[in-house]
């Protein structure tokens, strides 16, 4: 099947700062990224939809602002957390999905913001 | 809006034993459903998907039935073996067609030991 890589796997930052998290498309071209993050012994909850160059539809309750995505390429989707919290800590994880009804996930990004 | 409940894990069986895992589902229209699973480290796979009524999908000796009249699209196994272990996220897509995000159940963790 195809791959989805993240970048980084984990990540560990200070309040205050800002993290950006990378997700690739290994082996197609992905027309639309999805973003999900998941809370422990929760749902993967979606963030934001992104389509190569455009701009991200991002769900009710989620700040543009600060999480900031970029889809700049058929294989690049880039998420950035911005002056990240302690309430941002999370497990983020990306799909792509190509023109087929399938999404294929990436194994996700553990953020915790001391 | 759309949702889906799955039961709580985690579910411990022994190998060979019979595996339900309930998924009940709130959709307007006719959504398509997944289960996904997740091993240890990885990132999220498709199982099985069924996008109509009184579809069956099925893989690796999993099956799942879409029942409409039930909204619900359980999964099951004969004989599970302990490489089963992993946790099985139930999904809906409301629309078939690519592009459309996936919204998911909390996740159930299995453990199948030998």
């Amino acid at each position: 099947g195809a791959v989805v890589s993240q970048h980084p796997s984990r990540v560990i930052c200070k309040s205050g700062t800002s993290v950006k998290i990378e997700c690739r498309s290994l082996d197609f071209q992905a027309t639309t990224m999805f973003w999900y993050r998941q809370f422990p012994k929760q749902s993967l909850m979606l963030m934001a939809t992104s389509n190569e160059g455009s701009k991200a539809t991002y769900e009710q309750g989620v700040e543009k602002d600060k999480f900031l995505i970029n889809h700049a390429s058929l294989t690049l989707s880039t998420l950035t957390v911005t002056s990240a919290h302690p309430e941002d800590s999370s497990f983020y994880i990306c799909s792509a999905s190509n023109s087929g009804l399938e999404q294929f996930f990436g194994p996700g990004t553990r953020l915790t913001v001391l | 809006g759309n949702s889906v409940t799955q039961m709580e894990g985690p579910v411990t069986l022994s190998e060979e034993a019979f595996l339900t895992i309930n998924c009940t589902y709130t959709a307007t229209g006719y959504p398509s459903l997944f289960w996904y699973v997740q091993y240890p480290g990885e990132g999220l796979q498709l199982l099985l998907k069924a996008t109509k009524a009184d579809d069956k999908g099925s893989n690796k000796g999993f099956e799942a039935t879409y029942r409409k009249e039930t909204t619900s699209f359980h999964l099951e196994k004969g004989s599970v073996q302990v490489s089963d272990s992993a946790v099985y996220f139930c999904a809906l897509s409301d629309r078939v067609q690519a592009g459309t995000a996936l919204i998911f159940g909390k996740g159930t963790t299995l453990s199948v030991s030998s």
